[in-house]
């Protein structure tokens, strides 16, 4: 079975300080790796996504993600965050054409 | 493109009500995901679809939920008898077969007294 772990429930930082959102995850076949972000009272919306080739992915409002094989992981990371960032962030996998498995999701807080 | 459309966007019902919330697709879509959020589970799939057969409702909780997709721009997440604990966002989800990425709809705001 395929597991996401988001160890930080929640990550405050002040704007414009770079940022990471950890996320770390099991499996026994190779995955799909995505980030989503939830904006508040809004639904869930692709941030960037891992399916093969470079390592480095980079998607939507200056975010980008790194894949790590060796250490199953895949955080996310943004070099200044801005006010407007602030939401919950969701890593998710899925293993080959399998439904996504959540991770049980980051609040990322920014304050001026 | 309108995205993927749910009503209601927020419903009040009392204990023992029957609920009954839906879905629109994305046009061209063929499968669509249901799922529960909550701030003690978080986000769970409950069932989802594709081609208009349901493919794995292993996250359905109970007999008191059931879900129907009659054709390919439509679908329901029924509840009955509806619990103070099915008190819950639920988003419906659409994607191509396969397909790297799932657009979500707004979400229901499900409270039940």
């Amino acid at each position: 079975a395929q597991s996401v772990t988001q160890l930080d429930s929640q990550v405050p930082v002040f704007e414009e300080a770079p940022v990471e959102l950890r996320c770390n995850y099991s499996s026994s076949v190779s995955v799909y790796l995505f980030w989503y972000v939830q904006y508040p009272n809004q639904g869930l919306q692709l941030l960037l996504k891992y399916l093969s080739g470079s390592t480095l992915v980079k998607g939507i409002n200056g975010f980008e993600a790194e894949f790590n094989k060796s250490q199953t992981s895949f955080h996310l990371r943004k070099p200044s965050v801005h006010i407007s960032d602030t939401a919950e962030y969701f890593c998710a996998v899925r293993p080959g054409f399998q439904k996504l498995v959540f991770g049980t999701g980051t609040r990322l807080l920014v304050s001026p | 493109d309108a995205g993927v459309i749910q009503s209601p966007r927020h419903e009040v019902t009392e204990m023992g009500q029957e609920v009954t919330l839906r879905c629109k697709p994305i046009s061209g879509h063929n499968s669509l995901f249901w799922y529960r959020q909550t701030m003690m589970r978080g986000l769970e799939l409950l069932i989802y679809f594709n081609n208009n057969v349901p493919i794995d409702d292993s996250g359905m909780p109970e007999d008191r939920f059931s879900a129907k997709m009659p054709n390919a721009s439509f679908s329901t997440l029924k509840i009955q008898p509806s619990e103070p604990r099915d008190s819950a966002v639920y988003f419906c989800a659409s994607s191509f077969t396969g397909g790297n990425e799932q657009f979500f709809g707004p979400g229901t705001r499900l409270t039940v007294l």
